[in-house]
């Protein structure tokens, strides 16, 4: 139980298009659904919280123009990140959870890479 | 000062040996803990939860978990070379507020 997918899995894109990514928790329903980014051996960044039906939290420093965040079901949150630049590429990974102490499931992960 | 702190490594231990990992966090209202596994360019996965104070067993995974020293570390018995890997803490706050720490790099040496 408790699985998330991502797709893609690897995107590559021209700088200035814009990427959808996203995010299912296949066999639970998510209450919030959190976005990550990693660089390369770097720690994980929290970039922003959604729950279901209400607009994204973003943490500090993180654009919500340039990273738009949809959590329109309880099983699926996207994010689109927009006119993408070469300083984008990274690992982009969601986590899903049921509620506020349960515990946080990744999904595998999306690899992007702006030329 | 930082919701939540590990040391960032790298820890070594031989092959068969207990790797200790630790992790210390500032909110004492905390609940839930946890412990994922992440491996190089793969997204963390989940090893264990602990929820309150003693030791919780999971196969050759321990956790223990100390809330009056807010204070939680993850044991592994018989170290293999499969567990080289980041071993990331986390907590989850009383204000609902999921905090990592920045992950133990933990190599076990055959």
């Amino acid at each position: 139980g408790a699985v998330v997918s991502q797709h893609p899995s690897w995107v590559i894109c021209k700088s200035g298009t814009s990427v959808k990514i996203e995010c299912r928790s296949l066999d639970f329903q998510a209450t919030t659904m959190f976005w990550y980014r990693q660089f390369p051996k770097q720690s994980l960044m929290l970039m922003a919280t959604s729950n279901e039906g209400s607009k994204a939290t973003y943490e500090q420093g993180v654009e919500k123009d340039k990273f738009l965040i949809n959590h329109a079901s309880l099983t699926l949150s996207t994010l689109t990140v927009t006119s993408a630049h070469p300083e984008d590429s990274s690992f982009y990974i969601c986590s899903a959870r049921t509620g506020v102490r349960e515990t946080q499931y990744f999904g595998p992960g999306t690899r992007l890479l702006v030329l | 000062q930082k919701e939540v702190e590990q040391n960032s490594g790298p820890l070594s231990v031989p092959e068969g040996a207990i790797a200790s990992l630790n992790c210390t966090y500032s909110d004492r209202g905390s609940q839930s803990f946890f412990w994922y596994r992440q491996y190089s360019g793969k997204s963390p996965e989940l090893i264990m939860s602990i929820y309150s104070n003693g030791d919780k067993e999971d196969g050759r995974f321990t956790a223990q978990l100390n809330k009056a020293s807010q204070y939680v570390s993850l044991l592994i018995r018989d170290s293999q070379p499969s567990d080289s890997a980041t071993y990331l803490c986390a907590v989850n706050s009383a204000g609902n507020q999921f905090y990592f720490g920045t992950g133990t790099s933990l190599t076990v040496i055959p």
